[in-house]
């Protein structure tokens, strides 16, 4: 099946501490995105790639980093210098660019601080 | 003000009403615009995508209005599985008005259809 897998599900972590969250497409696309979701907003953009070894900050990006190494893979570095990072984390990807391809989205990540 | 806006609601229909959104987007120069739906504590998922000529799939129904800047997505005969929060999203190109791939989601309207 193609698609988009994110990993974990859910995620706890202790304040101070860098996690990483894990996408994967198989499904051929160039390009990649990370969003937050925050309960009653809309997404935020937080990193996105167009191609491999290239990436660009999106709206958020103070307190993560990403890495684009290969073309089916977009980690996510969650670092302690995020200040709320409990949210709803959410990758995407798309054939091109957004406006001439749908974003086909992951399950998603729950991450919570403690 | 927000680049794209809309009513959170919460809208509650009884089924086989026709209930209606709107969006507002704040940026003239852009470019694509889409509907998706993303039910509770799952992701969001392409419902349509919004065309000048306004477009119909089924029961909904997407108009644009460029010159007012609003987008708006009509629900016709409302099923209890249309119950989800319903996102507008823009595609709004740079300052050169070329699109440089990041979409702009509102907050999302919430619908839920009861018996």
């Amino acid at each position: 099946d193609g698609g988009i897998t994110q990993s974990p599900k859910y995620l706890f972590r202790k304040e101070g501490q860098n996690v990483t969250l894990s996408c994967e497409q198989n499904l051929n696309h160039d390009a990649m995105y990370w969003y937050r979701q925050d309960p009653g907003q809309g997404l935020r953009l937080i990193y996105y790639s167009q191609i491999v070894n290239d990436f660009q900050k999106g709206d958020i990006a103070e307190g993560y980093s990403v890495s684009r190494e290969k073309k089916e893979s977009f980690p996510l570095t969650v670092t302690s210098a995020q200040k709320n990072p409990t949210a709803f984390y959410l990758c995407a990807s798309s054939i091109g660019l957004a406006g001439k391809g749908t974003q086909y989205f992951g399950p998603g990540t729950r991450l919570t601080v403690l | 003000r927000k680049e794209v806006e809309q009513d959170p609601g919460p809208f509650n229909v009884p089924e086989g009403a026709t209930v209606a959104f709107n969006c507002t987007y704040s940026n003239s120069a852009s470019q694509s615009f889409f509907w998706y739906r993303q039910d509770c504590r799952k992701e969001p998922k392409l419902l349509m995508s919004v065309y000048s000529s306004g477009n119909e799939d089924g029961r909904f129904t997407a108009q644009l209005n460029r010159a007012s800047q609003y987008i708006s997505l009509l629900i016709r005969d409302s099923k209890l599985s249309d119950s989800a929060t319903y996102l507008c999203v823009v595609n709004i190109a740079n300052a050169g008005g070329t699109s440089y791939g990041k979409l702009t989601f509102g907050q999302g309207t919430i619908l839920t259809v009861h018996p």
